[in-house]
């Protein structure tokens, strides 16, 4: 099977402006969780969804928010950027998302300017 | 907040030794899993321990949970240059597909 795939590997965004990223889950995975990397807070939960339905949130404000599709695929968006939202966004998928296997995608880079 | 530390930050070994690195948590736990990430790229799931199981092996990989002092460890033996990367311990935390991991051990294997 394809693995976890996510779209833009790389993105320069300016302070204000809002950005979109994409995840597509391994066949047959109805859970995606969405989670921030940066060097000062490491790897940090931002939501999840299951079904199209988010079933869960990381402590985040609300420009952070997200959707999924009916074919699992999901996105994130950032609204209103900060320069601290400079960080690599990490997606990973699994069957049921009830403490199992996460397998994530290469991630996205965004640098905020 | 992290639930997991992770000990040490950073371990520089030479091939063919081997490297522990150690994870403590906080709260009870279904399982606990170990990601290797390689320089920034994604993470590749190494293992996953279930919280009724005390040791788990995986090729040169072991694994130990003791989960009366809320603690891991992963062991590598016979490390090799291709070992070098970041490794982080994760939970569960019991809140369906969310992980909390811990802020990762930097691996440095020279050859």
């Amino acid at each position: 099977k394809a693995g976890v795939t996510q779209t833009p590997r790389y993105l320069i965004k300016t302070r204000g402006q809002q950005v979109t990223l994409s995840c597509s889950p391994i066949s047959g995975h109805r859970s995606v969780s969405w989670y921030q990397q940066t060097p000062g807070q490491g790897l940090q939960f931002l939501f999840e969804y299951f079904s199209e339905t988010q079933r869960n949130k990381g402590n985040f404000p609300g420009r952070f928010s997200g959707r999924q599709f009916s074919n699992s695929r999901s996105e994130m968006n950032v609204s209103t950027l900060e320069l601290g939202d400079s960080a690599l966004y990490l997606c990973a998928s699994s069957l049921l998302g009830e403490a199992e296997t996460q397998y994530f995608g290469p991630g996205t880079r965004l640098l905020v300017l | 907040s992290q639930q997991g530390e992770e000990d040490p930050q950073a371990l520089s070994i030479q091939e063919g030794e081997n490297a522990t690195m150690n994870c403590s948590y906080k709260t009870s736990i279904n399982n606990l899993q170990w990601y290797r990430q390689n320089s920034g790229r994604g993470l590749v799931h190494l293992i996953l321990i279930r919280s009724n199981e005390r040791e788990k092996h995986s090729g040169r990989l072991r694994v130990t949970l003791d989960t009366s002092k809320k603690s891991s460890s992963l062991l590598i033996t016979a490390s090799r240059a291709a070992d070098t990367a970041s490794y982080f311990c994760a939970t569960d935390d019991n809140q369906g597909g969310k992980l909390i991991f811990g802020q990762g051990t930097e691996l440095s294997v020279k050859p």
